[in-house]
């Protein structure tokens, strides 16, 4: 069973406007999620994570958000730009060094 | 240096070679992983080495074998693969007790096809 659930395979978004990218969890114990960004033929990137005892990470153009009580995050990234155009995946630390990986959402800006 | 090096690139492999792929880090880190990636999946974790030793392996079959013989290297020996083992082989390390907050850096991935 899916531990971590990104449920949209696919998102377009015009350039300039805001993407969000959805992910829902099962598992309450874990304590750190993560977003990656992956480009074709490259290995997942490292974006940006968020506590579990906080509601919000904010880095540059991208957010994080958490509530723990519906079991949900959402990666916000504003304003979006044609270099974001990659297959995010949602990830979440089950024990020090396992992270468990969301199916992915390929995000297109469009010009 | 804040790359994960894996080599080679691409690999065609038959089902009855010995190959190997090989991954490097300088970065310091303690912890470096296998995962093996299929088209449209998610990475799926196979081994975990921490501080050179195997502390994970999510039952993965012996034609895959790993190998960890310093901090900066990770290896995974294969023999005897079939062809459904054909997938983006993806190395990664990150600071132990850390993954948390900076995740895994990862490397490029090796796209092997058993034939």
């Amino acid at each position: 069973d899916q531990q971590v659930k990104q449920n949209s395979p696919s998102l377009s978004v015009q350039e300039g406007r805001i993407s969000i990218l959805n992910c829902d969890y099962t598992n309450s114990m874990f304590d750190y999620f993560l977003w990656y960004k992956k480009y074709p033929a490259e290995g997942p990137t490292f974006l940006i994570s968020i506590s579990s005892i906080k509601d919000k990470n904010e880095d540059g153009r991208f957010t994080v958000f958490l509530n723990k009580s519906a079991k949900h995050l959402s990666l916000h990234i504003v304003p979006s730009q044609p270099g974001d155009s990659a297959v995010y995946f949602c990830a979440a630390k089950e024990t020090d060094d396992k992270i468990i990986f969301g199916k992915g959402t390929r995000l297109h800006i469009l010009p | 240096d804040t790359e994960v090096t894996q080599t080679p690139k691409h690999l065609v492999m038959g089902m009855t070679n010995k190959k190997s792929l090989k991954c490097e880090q300088h970065m310091g880190h303690r912890a470096m992983y296998w995962y093996k990636q299929k088209a449209k999946k998610p990475p799926e974790l196979m081994f975990v080495y921490s501080y050179e030793k195997l502390s994970i392996n999510e039952s993965v079959p012996s034609r895959f074998s790993p190998e960890c013989p310093n901090s900066s290297l990770l290896n995974l020996h294969l023999h005897a693969l079939q062809p459904e083992d054909s997938a983006l082989y993806l190395c990664a390390s990150s600071q132990i007790g850390q993954t948390g907050l900076y995740g895994y850096t990862f490397g490029s991935g090796t796209r092997l096809t058993v034939v």
